[in-house]
């Protein structure tokens, strides 16, 4: 079974910049797995942001914004504000069949 | 509005059983296909499994965990999907959300599963 793998933690100054990255036990990913990303912030049911790759729900911020970078799947944020202080968790598609979630990146805003 | 209501969770002893119902509404139920993830407490999501559409054959999925004691079906005219839980361990103690595959674009509450001696 393929392991997913993201940043722990990762910590972004308002206004900044900040890249979280979700790669794949078994090689690079591709939009073959077609990278979902998800934000939950606590007390909360998980909300989609990106699907296969970096395709966004109209709900979905501006400044959120998905790739493929170094055969990882990306998910940038560009100038971060207070309330994009939340869980990230992407998830791959294996085989067109099982589903696999990283273990999430949990993102602060300081 | 796509909305995902989920219902059946509660408290049962390891070795128990348990059925979850997610009620659809605002799309086309019948055409989408729908999974089930949970998420244990203080944990990360984890996915349980998935039901394709009936035009798709309506086959489904597991992750490696649940196979064998966790199935899926759906009920199209009620717009209806359900897990049903068989030999539970503590281990399956989660919030169990219904999910449409649609772009995932749709997400349930989440209905608390506890197993519990």
């Amino acid at each position: 079974q393929a392991v997913v793998t993201q940043e722990p933690s990762l910590t972004v100054s308002p206004g900044g910049t900040v890249t979280l990255t979700c790669g794949s036990s078994i090689g690079a990913v591709t939009s073959g797995h077609y990278p979902y990303w998800f934000q939950q912030k606590p007390g909360q049911a998980p909300r989609t942001l990106i699907y296969d790759t970096d395709n966004t729900h109209s709900w979905t911020p501006a400044r959120f914004s998905g790739s493929l970078l170094g055969g990882k799947a990306a998910l940038t944020l560009w100038g971060a504000q207070p309330e994009d202080e939340a869980n990230y968790y992407c998830m791959l598609s294996y085989s067109g069949a099982r589903r696999v979630f990283g273990g999430g990146t949990k993102l602060t805003v300081l | 509005e796509v909305q995902l209501v989920e219902s059946g969770g509660g408290s049962v002893k390891p070795g128990g059983s348990l059925r979850l119902s997610c009620v659809a509404s605002g799309f086309s139920f019948n055409d989408a296909w729908m999974s089930w993830v949970r998420q244990a407490p203080g944990k990360g999501l984890e996915w349980v499994g998935r039901v394709k559409s009936k035009t798709d054959a309506g086959t489904t999925d597991y992750a490696a965990p649940v196979q064998g004691r966790f199935t899926i079906s759906r009920d199209d005219r009620k717009k209806t999907l359900s897990l049903q839980m068989n030999s539970l361990v503590t281990e399956d103690t989660a919030i169990y959300y219904c999910v449409t595959e649609q772009h995932w674009l749709a997400w349930g509450q989440g209905t608390l599963v506890t197993v519990s001696s």
